[in-house]
Formats: C-alpha cells, structure tokens, sequence
C-alpha cells in the first residue's frame, strides 16, 4: 500500500514531442505528489508538484495530470527538448499530521529527447 | 549558500569495513533524509531526522546508523559493509512546516567488494 508504480522505465521522444510519465498510488492518506529531475551524476531536484485539490497544474513546459478516483497522475513535458533529457521520478506523502515529508518514490523513467 | 553537501564523492569498500558518509546543509533546516538509489528501484529512505537529536528509521535501515548532534550535519554509519550495500547515496534537507520540497545534495557513489 505504500508503493508507487511508475511507468515506462525509459522513453525516446523526438525534440519537439510530448513525453508522457504515468504514476499509480494506493495510499488514500498521500496528499502531497511532486516531480523530481535529475541529471547524470547530480541529485534530484524538484521539478513541479501537486495536491489532490487540483486536476492539473502547469509549470512553463511541465503539466501534472492528477485523477484522484483512480489514483493515478502523470507528467507531460509539451515542446520537448534534448535538454529535458534526464530521469524523472514521481513521488508520494502524506503531509498530514506530523508531516515528516517522508517521500516514497517511484521506480523513475528514463527520457531521451533526440534532436 | 552551498545548499546539500555530501563527502567523499566516490568511495570502494571490502566487505566489512566501515565508514561514515557525510553530510552538511546551510539552510538551517529541520527536516534531514538519507536516501539510497539503485538501477530501476528509484530511491529508497534509509534514514530521517524532524530536528537535531531526533532520528527515526525509514524503509531500509538495516545496516546502517545515523546521529544528529547539530541542526546542520546528518552523518551515515554503514558498520559490517556488505556488497548489497553498493549503491549512490543522497542526503536531502527541507525546511519543514508547510515547505515541502526536498533539497537534495550530489550524492555518494559507494562500491563494496
């Protein structure tokens, strides 16, 4: 019940395409759902996140799709570029309570953006 | 601010050493987090700290020991490495409250032969 599933592990998109990333929860108690990038040999760091108040929200180029019934969200990268070329993982909490902001992430994506 | 700092950069150990992965934050933060990150498993919480002298144990804290004596080190103990150990390591920093974002630092790259 704490996991989350993220698919595909890798992506090739051409420059220019919408890159798709899908995550599945079935914790009903997470409430806080970011996006974080990394680039090859750097740490993650946030790209954009959301809350379950919310069906999309938009940062520049990056959108989170958010369906709660179905416990499921996804990023989608519009006008894609090579250097959006990273791996992307989703992540999940609950910010209830306590709120330790312990994160369990999904298992990341790969994204090549070919020029 | 130099943000998440972590040393030694790359490290290989034998089986059975021991060593302490370091790990700095200036941002006066409450909130600290050491996170493993293996190929296809995304990452991992090892260890979580709410404030100087507060540690409690994340998803996979066997083989490992954490102490938080100042707001700004979090330091990890692997005692008895083992090969299952070989992984990268991040420490993470937030502020707590209604912050959220996790600031994470460049990581370890820790080999165990």
């Amino acid at each position: 019940q704490q996991q989350v599933k993220q698919s595909p592990q890798s992506l090739i998109v051409q420059k220019g395409g919408i890159p798709i990333i899908n995550c599945a929860y079935e914790n009903t108690a997470f409430d806080y759902f970011p996006w974080y990038q990394q680039f090859p040999g750097k740490g993650p760091a946030l790209l954009i996140a959301i809350r379950p108040d919310v069906s999309e929200k938009k940062e520049g180029r990056f959108t989170i799709s958010f369906n709660k019934s179905a416990k499921q969200f996804s990023l989608h990268i519009m006008d894609s570029q090579p250097g959006d070329s990273a791996t992307y993982f989703c992540a999940a909490c609950s910010t209830f309570s306590s709120n330790t902001g312990k994160l369990i992430f999904g298992q990341g994506t790969t994204l090549q953006v070919k020029p | 601010n130099a943000g998440v700092t972590q040393t030694p950069k790359f490290r290989i150990l034998k089986i059975g050493q021991s060593m302490t992965l370091q790990c700095t934050q200036d941002m006066n933060h409450n909130y600290m987090y050491w996170y493993r990150q293996d190929p296809g498993m995304g990452l991992k919480l090892i260890y979580y700290s709410v404030g100087a002298g507060i540690t409690d144990k994340g998803e996979v804290p066997n083989g490992y020991n954490v102490s938080r004596s100042t707001t700004e080190d979090f330091p990890l103990r692997l005692e008895l490495a083992a090969p299952s150990q070989t992984s990268v390591y991040f420490c993470a920093s937030r502020s707590g409250g209604t912050g959220n974002e996790q600031f994470f630092g460049p990581g370890t790259r820790l080999t165990v032969l």
